[in-house]
């Protein structure tokens, strides 16, 4: 199993600009999620689903969209990308949407808009 | 105040030496998660908690529901151990949402 997979590693974009964060998982997990990692704050939830055709905003949704085709995919979409975008991005996923079982984060994406 | 508070934010010690790493949270919980941030940003799941204590090798977790605390011990500490360590809760209430501390950061000095 490859686990989480995301790309790209680095990007970097210029204001205005829109691109998609890929994720996909080989487990079977129902839930997938995507944070945000800053600088003195701890990871914040962006966009979250449940399964397959589900999905939600978490805490910090404004300027991304998502979509949950598959079960294995979970893209994330910059629309029009704003400096304060800026961040690490993380994937991760878990067996069931409890989440209450060990969770499985992809290696991350270090995101700079100029 | 945030949610889930870890102490200290950074810690330094000698090989060998045995480590405390503190969590407190201020809501009901159904699980916390201990997390390993490693220098290369990589972020791997140590223990997820609900009662009790887990034990993994020189990694040990506790939590005291009633204090809403949570703990993890590092015996016989080693360089390689050094990393930021996470910990997160998912509140009562059926709430999607992790609320994550910032972490703390260690370093194990040969």
């Amino acid at each position: 199993n490859a686990g989480v997979t995301q790309t790209p590693k680095f990007q970097v974009l210029k204001t205005g600009q829109s691109m998609t964060l890929q994720c996909a998982q080989d487990m079977n997990h129902e839930y997938m999620s995507w944070y945000r990692q800053d600088p003195g704050m701890g990871l914040r939830l962006i966009h979250y689903s449940v399964g397959a055709g589900i999905t939600d905003q978490g805490e910090v949704p404004n300027g991304y969209n998502v979509s949950r085709s598959t079960t294995e995919d979970f893209p994330l979409r910059l629309l029009s990308a704003a400096p304060s975008q800026t961040s690490v991005y993380f994937c991760a996923s878990s067996y069931s949407r409890n989440q209450n079982e060990k969770l499985f984060f992809g290696s991350g994406t270090q995101l700079s808009v100029l | 105040k945030n949610e889930v508070e870890q102490s200290p934010q950074n810690l330094t010690a000698q090989e060998g030496e045995f480590i405390t790493i503190n969590c407190s949270y201020s809501v009901g919980i159904s699980a916390l998660h201990w997390l390993q941030q490693h220098p290369g940003g990589g972020i791997v799941s140590l223990f997820m908690l609900s009662s009790g204590k887990k034990k993994h090798g020189r990694l040990i977790a506790t939590i005291n529901i009633q204090e809403k605390h949570s703990s993890l011990h590092i015996t016989a500490s080693h360089p390689r151990d050094s990393a930021v360590y996470i910990c997160a809760v998912r509140a009562w209430g059926g709430s999607e949402k992790l609320v994550f501390g910032k972490g703390t950061k260690l370093t194990v000095n040969p």
